[in-house]
């Protein structure tokens, strides 16, 4: 069993368009997390998330919308994809916010 | 963001023991020390995390210094495996314990 999933692995949409990525763990944790790498390989983090309180980094534009239908599951909602949205996605968890991290195998995302 | 110090890069031998060092001259006394890796197009994967005290694992051992201003992540027998980015982190309070990532160490292991 995969801890953390992510789906897709692949995902190719034009500019403008809507997309969500999805995450679940099945680790119990309580803390999930959203990070961005990019073509120079910077990873980021976007958010975090513990029990209902939401963590945002605030260079993350407004676009991007984590929604969390419960504790095992944080998803990613990018609306109006721009060329520069282009990156891989991980997305992680950890039993409490400074503990291990299990991150996933990562969505990468193109816009074209 | 980040508040460690590493090499680009380093070079190892496959067998032979690894030493990878990491600066953070400015860490708290509550800050802890993370290491992460990175296998080309993968995700992180957990190495290793300690406070104060040297800390032991199945994949590697961390040393901490006295004064805590640097730690250096051991490989005790590198592996071609092993070739990654690997990444020391201080996972603080004020950043809510989020692991912020730096540009890391590419380790390279020769035959």
């Amino acid at each position: 069993d995969t801890a953390v999933s992510q789906t897709p692995k692949y995902l190719v949409t034009q500019m403008g368009n809507d997309k969500s990525i999805k995450c679940e763990q099945n680790l119990g944790h309580d803390t999930m997390y959203w990070y961005k790498q990019d073509s120079k390989k910077f990873l980021k983090i976007m958010f975090s998330y513990n029990n209902k309180e939401l963590i945002i980094n605030e260079t993350v534009p407004n676009r991007f919308s984590p929604k969390s239908p419960d504790k095992a599951h944080l998803n990613l909602h990018i609306n109006s994809l721009e060329l520069g949205d282009s990156a891989v996605y991980f997305c992680a968890s950890s039993q409490k916010p400074r503990s291990g991290y299990t991150f996933g195998s990562g969505t990468r995302l193109t816009v074209v | 963001d980040a508040k460690t110090t590493q090499p680009n890069s380093m070079e190892s031998n496959e067998e032979e023991p690894v030493h990878l060092p990491c600066n953070h001259s400015t860490i708290s006394g509550t800050d802890y020390i993370h290491w992460y890796r990175q296998l080309p197009s993968q995700g992180p994967e957990y190495v290793i995390h300690g406070l104060t005290s040297n800390v032991n694992n199945r994949m590697a051992s961390l040393a901490i210094a006295e004064d805590r201003k640097s730690s250096t992540l051991i490989l005790h027998r590198a592996t071609l495996r092993d070739a990654a980015v690997y990444y020391c982190i201080l996972s603080s309070l004020g950043s809510q314990g989020n692991l912020i990532f730096g540009k890391g160490t590419k380790l390279s292991v020769k035959p």
